[in-house]
């Protein structure tokens, strides 16, 4: 069981918007520490999507937008497209545990 | 360009050991905080272990602590895994991943590396 919830799956119509939560405690999230956001491929590594709430890595498009409220964190896509259909994960530190992870999201694009 | 390029995995018997390597390049390793992070088949990401930059500062989830022992060379850009008395449960691909200087996120991640405990 995840330190941090996630809906095990969501999905949208290519270029509908569609978010993923992430839920926390007052130990994480709602401490205010930051909330960073990875996109994981099949048999690939995991890549950086979102740091410190907000922020985008260079190279990653503005289709991809962060948030972050009391105990929750949230990734919105707009713009769906077949490529976008991934593992979302969710990860933040806490401050018994270190660093924690989300179980993860998987997105169906339809 | 980062590089992180991990090695040292395969199968092993439960109790066994094994040490994985990450092999860095591409930026000042010695300036960087690093992790492992795992990943069981078909399941989501779990940290495994924190370094600080200076070595000066470890941490271990408590699923592998006392168990499992990072440490770091940094004449040699390199990052170690050190896992005793495997159980089934720790058969995963294990990621080194960089920690960004800025924040928490884990900014460059390795290829992975599958461990698979297994009589």
């Amino acid at each position: 069981q995840s330190v941090l919830t996630q809906p095990p799956s969501v999905s949208g119509a290519p270029g509908q918007r569609v978010t993923i939560s992430c839920t926390g405690t007052g130990s994480n999230i709602g401490a205010g520490y930051e909330v960073h956001w990875y996109q994981q491929y099949p048999g690939t590594a995991p890549k950086l999507l979102i740091f410190g709430n907000i922020n985008r890595p260079s190279g990653v498009p503005d289709r991809f937008s962060g948030s972050r409220s009391g105990t929750s964190a949230s990734l919105a896509i707009s713009g769906l497209q077949a490529e976008d259909e991934a593992d979302y994960y969710c990860q933040s530190f806490d401050s018994s545990l270190s660093r924690v992870f989300g179980g993860g999201t998987k997105l169906t694009v339809l | 360009e980062v590089q992180l390029v991990e090695s040292g995995g395969g199968l092993v018997k439960p109790g066994g050991s094994l040490r994985l390597s990450c092999a860095a390049s591409g930026f000042t390793f010695s300036r960087y905080s690093m992790n492992w992070v795992r990943q069981a088949p078909g399941t989501g990401l779990e940290w495994v272990s924190f370094i600080s930059s200076s070595s000066n500062y470890i941490k271990y989830a408590d699923s592998v602590k006392g168990r499992f022992t990072i440490s770091r060379d940094n004449a040699k850009n390199s990052l170690y895994l050190q896992i005793n008395s495997l159980r089934a449960e720790d058969t995963a691909v294990y990621y080194c991943t960089r920690e960004s200087d800025t924040s928490v996120a884990f900014d460059y991640w390795g290829q992975g590396n599958l461990v698979a405990v297994s009589s």
